[in-house]
């Protein structure tokens, strides 16, 4: 069960689009449809972002869109807020019944 | 309104034993799976166990496989960890999740509780 990898940070402008990048393998991000993304603030739970890849739980916001390509999936935020500011961690269902979590990405708002 | 209030967590000897428990309001709590998941001091993520709705499936990362049990009384509205023959490496905070998608058993986790401190030290 390895953890999948994330950039340990980002950084962009207000205003700007940034993308995550969550490289796995086969038996996890390449072989199911079941990538999340949470947010997290510091001292504060993590927040469901984009489950099923792509989909957004209501409520939030559309400046967040998911995506897949091979073993990697991707988080991208347009219209960067300085709100945005938090860590960001992927997760994947396994081949093994499992999931697994990403070491997690520092986004940093300019 | 979806509420998942944990408890249990407390300083604990390296091998000894933990009931963590969450209790759940605000949804029909059979119908989804539910979640541990901790995060050590200064650490990311790490996904510990899933319950199916039913409680018939459950699944456990390879560093509690045998050491922990997860279930839950859906009589009750409460998910439970029960964490036998503690390590060092086990101190975290622990949250319970609830699951996205009503009947999967893994969905994204959209609800979770406020955590509980777990320390494991001599």
């Amino acid at each position: 069960q390895s953890a999948l990898t994330q950039p340990a940070s980002v950084s962009g402008s207000p205003g700007q689009s940034i993308t995550i990048s969550c490289t796995g393998t086969s038996s996890d991000v390449g072989g199911h449809n079941y990538v999340s993304w949470y947010q997290q603030h510091p001292g504060k739970a993590p927040k469901l972002m984009i489950y099923d890849v792509s989909n957004r739980p209501s409520g939030v916001s559309d400046r967040f869109s998911g995506s897949k390509s091979g073993n990697t999936a991707s988080l991208t935020i347009s219209g960067l807020q300085a709100e945005d500011e938090a860590d960001y961690y992927c997760s994947s269902y396994t081949s093994s019944n499992t999931l697994v979590f990403g070491g997690g990405t520092k986004l940093t708002v300019l | 309104e979806v509420q998942l209030l944990e408890s249990g967590g407390d300083l604990v000897q390296p091998g000894g034993s933990l009931r963590l428990s969450c209790a759940a309001s605000g949804f029909t709590f059979s119908n989804y799976a539910m979640n541990w998941v901790r995060q050590a001091p200064g650490k990311g993520l790490e996904w510990v166990s899933t319950i199916s709705g039913s409680g018939l499936s459950t699944y456990y990362a390879d560093s509690v496989k045998g050491r922990f049990t997860i279930s839950r009384d859906n009589s009750k509205n409460t998910l439970y960890l029960q964490m036998n023959s503690l390590r060092v490496e086990d101190t975290a905070v622990y949250y319970c999740a609830k699951g996205t998608v009503s009947g999967r058993h893994f969905s994204g986790c959209d609800y979770w509780g406020q955590r509980t401190l777990v320390t494991v030290s001599s």
